[in-house]
């Protein structure tokens, strides 16, 4: 597709439950970024991937998260035994190579822990 | 550390009012500032780069500018439909990431 597509784009889970988030990015994109964004908060970043290198996961909040790129291209974001604190906007970046390229976003998926 | 303040939080402006936001930063090595407008429920969507003191840019009624400490988002004669949140990101530092400030909500009344 023309643009980053994420979904699902609402979720909705009970606390305890696991999730998935699903990111496609732009075609040619060896670059891939999750963020989280919280009501008055910033964007906080999650993880990174670039090409095959080891992806950087410094961002990640705690062990329940973890994410994936299967061939270079889609990436699944999978977050274990949901907490409330988990309700968030998660958005899905790509860029052409990294680095200071330009990053564009998905819609994002709004996840709402009950 | 590495940090990004945008003022002010929320603006109210009449349509043809201009203004101008703030992003002011501490990054060590900047390589990097970017302008990004989000609207409601929708992903941030790419403004502007700027990469050196002194560099502007320009876009309809948006005019971007970077001093060594902050950035400027200038919107001149402004329009309802520029509503939105603008976000400002830095990439350099010590992370080699974005790191974005929280934005500012723009309203531009008719």
């Amino acid at each position: 597709g023309a643009g980053v597509s994420q979904s699902p784009s609402n979720k909705v889970t009970e606390k305890g439950k696991d999730v998935e988030l699903r990111c496609d990015p732009i075609s040619g994109h060896t670059a891939l970024y999750w963020y989280r964004q919280s009501l008055g908060q910033g964007l906080e970043f999650l993880i990174y991937f670039q090409g095959n290198s080891a992806p950087d996961k410094s961002g990640l909040p705690s062990d329940r998260f973890s994410a994936e790129r299967t061939g270079g291209s889609v990436s699944t974001l999978t977050i274990q035994r949901t907490q409330q604190e988990d309700s968030a906007v998660y958005l899905c970046a790509s860029s052409r190579t990294g680095g200071r390229d330009i990053q564009y976003f998905g819609a994002g998926t709004r996840l709402s822990v009950l | 550390e590495d940090q990004v303040t945008q003022s002010p939080e929320a603006l109210r402006l009449q349509e043809g009012e201009s203004s101008s936001l703030n992003c002011s930063y501490t990054v060590s090595g900047l390589r990097g500032l970017f302008w990004y407008r989000q609207d409601p429920g929708k992903g941030p969507e790419f403004l502007f780069t700027l990469y050196s003191a002194g560099e502007e840019k320009e876009k309809e009624r948006l005019k971007a500018t970077l001093t060594k400490k902050e950035s400027f988002l200038h919107i001149t004669a402004p329009k309802p439909e520029d509503s939105a949140t603008y976000l400002c990101a830095v990439y350099g530092g010590a992370t080699n990431k974005l790191i974005f400030g929280t934005g500012t909500l723009l309203a531009v009344q008719p």
